[in-house]
């Protein structure tokens, strides 16, 4: 089964300072897609950044990029310039697109982000 | 610009009672998707509706039910609570199971059982 890893439960930055969340997972498969989602305390689920497994090249939005190590099934988050909005909590997640198989979204128990002013 | 919209926002039952949680989705997305969030762990799937006329099960479906009602709207029941199943729960829906196009996700209902 796939598992997904974030192994900082608690993460700080001072404002304006850049700062990096781990995810590491584990799949047999080679076509996949993974997602970052923030959830501030407000608790709705916001989609951050998405990576499909093919592309080499690391997605970009803004001040969010991710460094996507396939083969070591690394897919981490970098926030630059961190503002206080960015805190929250940050749940990387993994979705197999295997047709004909089960449809799940397999999530991260999530890092805590805090931004010191 | 109402997204996935869950109904009620909280809710306490007593062990035993049933209830029904409701989602609807105005971005006429194909599939819908039903989560629970425990403290200290992320979301787990319960079931999901990859397209109208069609669940199935997810990670942790015991006690649970679905009804995909039409397009629109996915419901989740509880015939028989337990103090296990106290969590906040989150509808999303995608425009397309197997796809790389994202989940949207409704802002959750906390719901306690006593």
């Amino acid at each position: 089964a796939q598992t997904v890893t974030q192994s900082q439960p608690e993460m700080s930055v001072q404002e304006a300072e850049t700062v990096t969340l781990s995810c590491t997972y584990d799949t047999s498969e080679s076509d996949y897609y993974l997602f970052w989602y923030k959830q501030p305390p407000s608790r709705q689920m916001i989609l951050v950044i998405r990576q499909e497994a093919y592309k080499q090249q690391n997605a970009t939005e803004n001040r969010f990029s991710v460094n996507f190590q396939k083969a070591a099934k690394s897919f981490s988050l970098k926030i630059s310039d961190s503002q206080l909005g960015d805190a929250a909590m940050y749940f990387c997640a993994y979705r197999d697109i295997t047709q004909g198989g089960s449809e799940k979204l397999v999530f991260g128990k999530g890092t805590k982000l805090t931004v010191n002013p | 610009n109402a997204g996935v919209t869950q109904t009620p926002k909280f809710q306490v039952l007593k062990t035993g009672q049933s209830m029904t949680l409701q989602c609807a989705q105005d971005m006429n997305h194909n599939s819908m998707y039903w989560y629970r969030q425990d403290p200290g762990m992320g979301l787990r799937l319960i079931y999901y509706s990859a397209s109208e006329g069609t669940t199935d099960k997810g990670e942790v479906p015991n006690g649970y039910n679905v009804s995909r009602l039409n397009k629109r709207e996915f419901s989740l029941r509880l015939e028989s609570a337990a103090p296990s199943q106290t969590s906040v729960y989150f509808c999303a829906s995608s425009e397309q199971a197997f796809s790389n196009q994202p989940q949207h996700f409704g802002d959750g209902t906390r719901l306690s059982i006593l």
